[in-house]
């Protein structure tokens, strides 16, 4: 069992520029999560998948976020137009269904300047 | 909305005493919660968990207590190790998929 792993694990973009973040979750979890941290605060909840399925969005995920997870395996998190206010740590975690605790990745840390 | 709090952003203690960690939520329907380690520039790690139904779970040197009436829960460690030495973050879920995260609070065991 290799864990959750993300990429990149730093990332540094300009403003306006669109990024890309992937998710690899442990291999039998059919449930997939993205955070985002920003300092001093605890992760907040963005989105989540059963499967393939995108079942929830928060309200934190503008219409520049979007999420896919095309084959209910790995998933991406693309921002587009990048601001300054979207730097942060993003987290990815995953779970069995059913299954309350999940388990995270590294996290991408993302500087917009 | 905060809606699970840790109100101690620091806690400092001393090599084999005890770190006691404590989490306030004001969600009613939480009914499981979960206690996270994290080390700079690493996930969060898994800890310990406990659902609303018991009032204590015990795993190696953590404990964590819940008292679901006063709607507060608290991690203790005994005996502190240097390696504790981290952010503790406290979760909640109502549901069995969105946690709930606190603030976290800095842990830092003094030899």
């Amino acid at each position: 069992d290799t864990g959750v792993s993300q990429d990149p694990r730093h990332k540094i973009t300009k403003r306006g520029q669109n990024v890309t973040f992937r998710c690899d979750p442990i291999s039998e979890h059919n449930r997939l999560y993205w955070y985002r941290q920003t300092l001093g605060q605890g992760p907040e909840f963005l989105t989540y998948f059963q499967n393939e399925a995108q079942l929830e969005k928060s309200r934190l995920l503008s219409d520049r976020f979007s999420a896919e997870r095309p084959k209910g395996s790995f998933s991406t998190l693309e921002i587009q137009r990048t601001e300054q206010g979207d730097s942060a740590m993003y987290l990815c975690a995953s779970s069995s269904g059913g299954v309350v605790t999940q388990y995270f990745g590294p996290g991408t840390r993302l500087l917009v300047l | 909305d905060q809606q699970v709090k840790q109100n101690s952003p620091s806690l400092s203690v001393q090599e084999g005493r005890i770190s006691i960690l404590n989490c306030d939520y004001t969600n009613s329907m939480f009914d499981y919660f979960l206690w996270y380690k994290k080390y700079p520039a690493e996930g969060p790690t898994f800890l310990i968990s406990i659902s609303s139904i018991k009032d204590k779970n015990e795993d190696g040197r953590f404990t964590v207590f819940l008292n679901k009436s006063a709607k507060h829960l608290s991690l203790h460690i005994v005996p502190s190790q240097p390696g504790d030495s981290a952010v503790y973050f406290c979760a909640a879920s109502s549901n069995d998929y969105k946690l709930s995260f606190g603030a976290g609070t800095t842990v830092t065991v003094r030899a």
